[in-house]
This record gives C-alpha cells, structure tokens and sequence, in this order.
C-alpha cells in the first residue's frame, strides 16, 4: 500500500460526458502528480501542483483541468471525453521529510468512455 | 529534453533464471533523480528503487539488484532467480532537480516479463 489513495477505482461514461477523478496523497505529501496510461502513449504526465499551486504542467489536454485544495487532496477534472481519453489515470505523491524525493504511485482509476 | 529508453519490450524466462532489464536515459541536467517501478497485471504501480544522480552506488535488496554507472547513462535492474510472482512489467524513469525537489518523471516504455514454471 502506496498511502496514496485515488477514487473512483473503475468508470464507464459516454462521449461528452464529463469526469472527475480524486486523490489523496501520502499523509504529509505536499506535492501531487497525475499522469495519463495508455496503450499508444504508454505513461504520460499530465500536471503537478505542489501545496496548492500548480508546479509543472506536461501534455493537458485543454478539456481536461486539475486542482489541490488546502487539504492537499487533488481533482482532476475530465470534459468532453471521446473514445481516446479511456486510459489508466495514476495520481502520485512525494515530498514528506521522510519519503522526501520519492514518487509513490496509487493503484489507478481506468476510465472506459464508450 | 529528458529521454529514457528501455530497449526491450519483452522478455521470457523460466523460473530461477536470472535477467537483466535495461534502461538507458539522457539528460542535460547534472542532478536528477531514477526510479524503477513494477506495474503488475493488476494495474498498481509499485515502487522499487530511487537513485539519485551523485550516488553510483549498486544496490541489492534481496533478490533485486541495481547497476547505476553514469558514465554510459545506464540504470539497468537484475532479478537474481526470478520468480513467477515477478511477471510484471518494469519501468525505469527519470526525474530532475532543477526545483529542488523532485519533478515529474520521464518514464521508459516498459519492459513486460514473463516468468515461467
């Protein structure tokens, strides 16, 4: 067990609808990542904010946004969705004096959008 | 730009064997943390180690073993008498240290093994 805890586990959604996916992060971890896994892309990063503001962004789509809020839980907002967007979205979390500069992944949300 | 290549995609091996997963990166940066991670057939993404880019030191934990040389820009990962519970597949990734902290990964293609009876 990672400590990093992401909801829901499976979704299925139809095109256009709009997702939201949730994580908490290791007790303590101020930083939190999301990243995308597809079969064609394999494991992209999609966004990193760091004790509530947003530290780095990778390839975001513009239909899709994200936030921490000052628990240090996170969101990331999926709209639109099309066929494409079905894939495994990991949250990550690092950053506590003790685990410091170690990335710990959760086990994963799979979005099927049909 | 950060680029990690895990040339094989797929290795076989029967149960006790040992093997060797590679993983190759590039980097201009001159700190920079590694990682390999284990993503089993349930999807999880487990991790394995973390490197940091001033440390050569190879390690062992059990029966996994690590091989950091930075001269070749490799980070290769051995599983001494694999085991069937080892089938997974393995990525390698790379992470700068231009915040001060650890930023996101750039992660390998995966490299799938199968270890069989």
């Amino acid at each position: 067990d990672s400590g990093v805890t992401q909801t829901p586990k499976h979704l299925i959604t139809a095109t256009g609808q709009r997702v939201t996916l949730r994580c908490s992060p290791r007790s303590g971890d101020l930083s939190v990542y999301w990243y995308q896994q597809s079969l064609d892309q394999g494991l992209q990063f999609l966004i990193q904010y760091y004790n509530g503001e947003e530290r780095a962004k990778g390839n975001i789509l513009e239909r899709f946004s994200a936030q921490q809020f000052p628990d240090l839980h996170s969101e990331l907002n999926l709209s639109s969705l099309e066929l494409g967007d079905s894939a495994l979205y990991f949250c990550a979390s690092s950053g506590t004096l003790n685990s410091g500069n170690t990335i710990y992944f959760g086990e994963g949300s799979w979005l099927t959008v049909v | 730009a950060q680029k990690v290549t895990q040339a094989q995609t797929e290795i076989s091996v029967v149960e006790k064997e040992d093997v060797t997963l590679d993983c190759v990166y590039e980097t201009r940066d001159t700190t920079y943390y590694l990682f390999w991670y284990k993503q089993p057939p349930s999807g999880e993404l487990v991790f394995l180690i973390r490197r940091n880019s001033f440390d050569e030191q190879n390690e062992i934990s059990g029966r996994y073993s690590w091989n950091f040389q930075k001269s070749t820009s490799s980070f290769n990962f051995t599983i001494t008498a694999s085991q069937v519970v080892d089938s997974a597949v393995y990525f390698c990734a790379l992470s700068d240290l231009t915040t001060g902290t650890a930023s996101k990964l750039t992660f390998g293609t995966g490299t799938r093994l199968q270890v069989t009876l």
